[in-house]
């Protein structure tokens, strides 16, 4: 089953104004990661917060994960045209055995209309 | 139904050695995607496929890396004369198409060591 689950499915803004994408999951993780999917192309990795961190920032981006709650939000401020895709977050947990597994939730999808 | 499968799921190699790593798509599924993972960190792009179109090599960090995909379907990834920096997890992807915004569905990777 996934691990984790972005809300909303699907997000339409205007441009200038902040997208606010949320991530929940179930169980201990290792780290928490955003990644950005446009029309169908390869994942992009964005940005990557660590259990023991609470918020990060980079550029546009600001992250943040709230452990107790076992959730993260990721906020794009004065968004743009180009920032519209797909948004997916994923889970590093560890699974055992020395191994860790990453686990996507199903995305956002985010429209920024100019 | 089967998901993504890769193989092998775990290679252990000498440097300078070649590797060929297999992958598997979902049925069906006309677009496929490799990435590489080093532990603790993020999915690292590496090259993708559509259908019959010319891949999209733009992730390869170098020219030893190289991939096909024959008949749209089995993927496989080429690493040439190996190197201790090449250790990592080898992950693969295939979504539905890559017109629009299709969830990726991934294998459960190979682990590279190059000793």
């Amino acid at each position: 089953s996934q691990q984790g689950e972005e809300d909303p499915q699907a997000l339409s803004i205007q441009e200038g104004e902040n997208a606010t994408m949320n991530c929940s999951y179930k169980t201990s993780i290792n780290n928490l990661q955003w990644y950005r999917q446009n029309s169908g192309r390869g994942l992009v990795h964005l940005i990557l917060i660590r259990s023991n961190e609470r918020e990060k920032h980079s550029g546009r981006l600001r992250v943040t994960l709230d452990t107790s709650k076992k959730s993260s939000s990721l906020l794009i401020t004065a968004s743009r045209a180009a920032d519209t895709a797909s948004y997916f977050c994923a889970t590093d947990a560890y699974s055992g055995a020395g191994s860790y597994q990453l686990t996507f939730g199903k995305g956002t999808k985010l429209s920024v209309i100019p | 139904g089967a998901g993504v499968s890769q193989s092998p799921s775990n290679k252990v190699t000498e440097k300078g050695k070649d590797v060929e790593l297999r992958c598997d798509p979902i049925s069906g599924h006309t677009a496929l995607y490799w990435y590489r993972q080093s532990l603790g960190q993020g999915l690292e792009f590496l090259i993708y496929f559509q259908g019959n179109s010319a891949p999209d090599k733009s992730g390869l960090p170098s020219d030893r890396f190289s991939a096909e995909r024959t008949g749209g379907s089995v993927s496989t990834l080429t690493i040439q004369r190996t190197e201790q920096r090449d250790s990592a997890m080898y992950r693969c992807a295939s979504s539905l198409e890559a017109g629009g915004l299709y969830e990726q569905y991934f294998g459960p990777g190979t682990r590279l060591t190059v000793t």
